[in-house]
């Protein structure tokens, strides 16, 4: 089986703007979980979706959306843009039954706010 | 609400020597532990994962962890390290009840020397 893919792997965007990052799960995954990973706060979970609906959300300001489309792919979007926002953002996507527990992330998408 | 603390921002070490790193959590649930391991430029890998039963897992590549209720404790640890190690190690915790949001410590950068 593939692994979780996340496009674009490199991004650099400008204060202000906005951004939307893509996640593709491995094939049969319907849960979508999204993490944030800075040098500052490390890693910190952002939300998790599954059968397009939003079940568990971290605490992070409401600039940070997210969707799940039918065939679980997922996006994230953050609006307005800051500094701040400069993180490695990974996506993991974790099996309906049995193993459940177990999370497999992709390689991330490295953003730059410049 | 859960935490985890891992001990050691950084821990260098020469290779073939034996290594722990150190992580403890607080919970008032139930929580399953999870080992996750990053090497550069790449998303996190679960490494080994503790949920119930016998308190000693292993990993394929030879490490393992002891899981101890009593002092929260889920430390890591190989006995001869390799290079190819050399890497960042989170500990996780996740709600046994609940939906897929893992809680990560800051991580430990292990660097292993010739």
């Amino acid at each position: 089986k593939a692994g979780v893919t996340q496009t674009p792997r490199y991004l650099i965007k400008t204060r202000g703007q906005q951004v939307t990052l893509s996640c593709s799960p491995i094939s049969g995954h319907r849960s979508v979980s999204w993490y944030q990973q800075t040098p500052g706060q490390g890693l910190q979970f952002l939300f998790e979706y599954f059968s397009e609906t939003q079940r568990n959300k971290g605490n992070f300001p409401g600039r940070f959306s997210g969707r799940q489309f039918s065939n679980s792919r997922s996006e994230m979007n953050v609006s307005t843009l800051e500094l701040g926002d400069s993180a490695l953002y990974l996506c993991a996507s974790s099996p309906d039954s049995g193993r459940a527990y177990e999370q497999y992330f992709g390689p991330g998408t490295r953003l730059t706010v410049t | 609400a859960q935490s985890v603390t891992q001990l050691d921002s950084q821990v260098p070490v020469f290779e073939e020597a034996p290594v722990e790193l150190r992580c403890n959590y607080s919970s008032s649930v139930s929580v399953y532990l999870f080992w996750y391991v990053q090497y550069p430029n790449q998303g996190l890998q679960l490494l080994l994962k503790y949920l119930s039963g016998s308190t000693l897992v292993e990993s394929i590549n030879g490490f393992e962890a002891e899981f101890n209720k009593s002092q929260t404790s889920f430390h890591l640890r190989k006995p001869s390290v390799h290079i190819s190690d050399t890497a960042e190690y989170f500990c996780a915790v996740k709600a046994s009840g609940g939906y897929n949001k893992l809680i990560f410590g800051a991580g430990t950068r292990l660097a292993v020397h010739p």
